[in-house]
């Protein structure tokens, strides 16, 4: 009965070349976020979903981007990882914007730069 | 932008005692409050929150207090058990133009021995 799935669990990457993390969620909710967690550290927030609208925070650096070509999916590309991008990888989704709404998150996707 | 401190960093807490985690948030139009829970290898997962016109709110073991006017906020677990052993994260959001966007804490490890 998982609700926000994220493949792989451990992705492992070569310094340069471009990764791809995926999330996947049941709950037909409208919000998908990615969050960055470097170890010991609170969750950052990357960008988000609503519906088909992209919002990005406006300190993520342009190596990161995100597609969501449905509902149901949400992809983080990062297209050259450097070292300092080795994290673990979080997706949530919320039912809608605003105060009070629930965010769920995946297990997430820990990244590993050689 | 928001800032929320998170208190102790670590806490250690032997079966039965009480636990309590304190946080302070820097932006005054700060409207809600959600705790998470994050065991390892998982993603974080809600515990419980409190909106910015409600002092207290208790669930079973799990309370959490708010302060406005000092803008803090605490998290208490009574009757600790060694699976309330996780990292604890609190949490800070507004609606409106904010997306209801999650500024976290840095996080508290806690152990709860037998």
């Amino acid at each position: 009965d998982a609700m926000v799935i994220q493949n792989p669990r451990y992705q492992v990457t070569q310094f340069g070349k471009p990764v791809t993390l995926s999330c996947s969620q049941t709950l037909n909710h409208n919000v998908m976020y990615w969050y960055q967690q470097k170890s010991s550290q609170a969750p950052k927030l990357l960008f988000h979903y609503y519906d088909k609208d992209f919002n990005n925070e406006a300190d993520t650096p342009d190596n990161f981007q995100s597609r969501r070509p449905n509902t149901s999916f949400c992809f983080l590309d990062i297209r050259s990882p450097g070292l300092g991008d080795a994290a673990m990888y979080l997706c949530a989704t919320s039912r809608d914007l605003g105060l009070g709404y629930e965010q769920y998150f995946g297990p997430g996707t820990r990244l590993t730069v050689t | 932008g928001e800032n929320v401190e998170q208190h102790p960093s670590t806490l250690s807490v032997q079966e039965g005692d009480s636990a309590v985690i304190k946080c302070t948030y820097s932006d005054s139009a700060s409207n809600y409050f959600p705790w998470y829970k994050q065991e390892l290898g998982k993603g974080p997962q809600l515990i419980i929150d409190i909106r910015s016109n409600v002092g207290e709110k208790k669930d079973q073991r799990i309370a959490v207090t708010l302060n406005k006017t000092a803008k803090h906020f605490s998290l208490h677990i009574t009757e600790t058990q060694p699976e309330d052993s996780a990292v604890y994260f609190c949490a800070a959001s507004k609606g409106g133009t904010s997306y209801g966007k999650l500024t976290f804490g840095q996080g508290t490890i806690l152990t709860v021995h037998p």
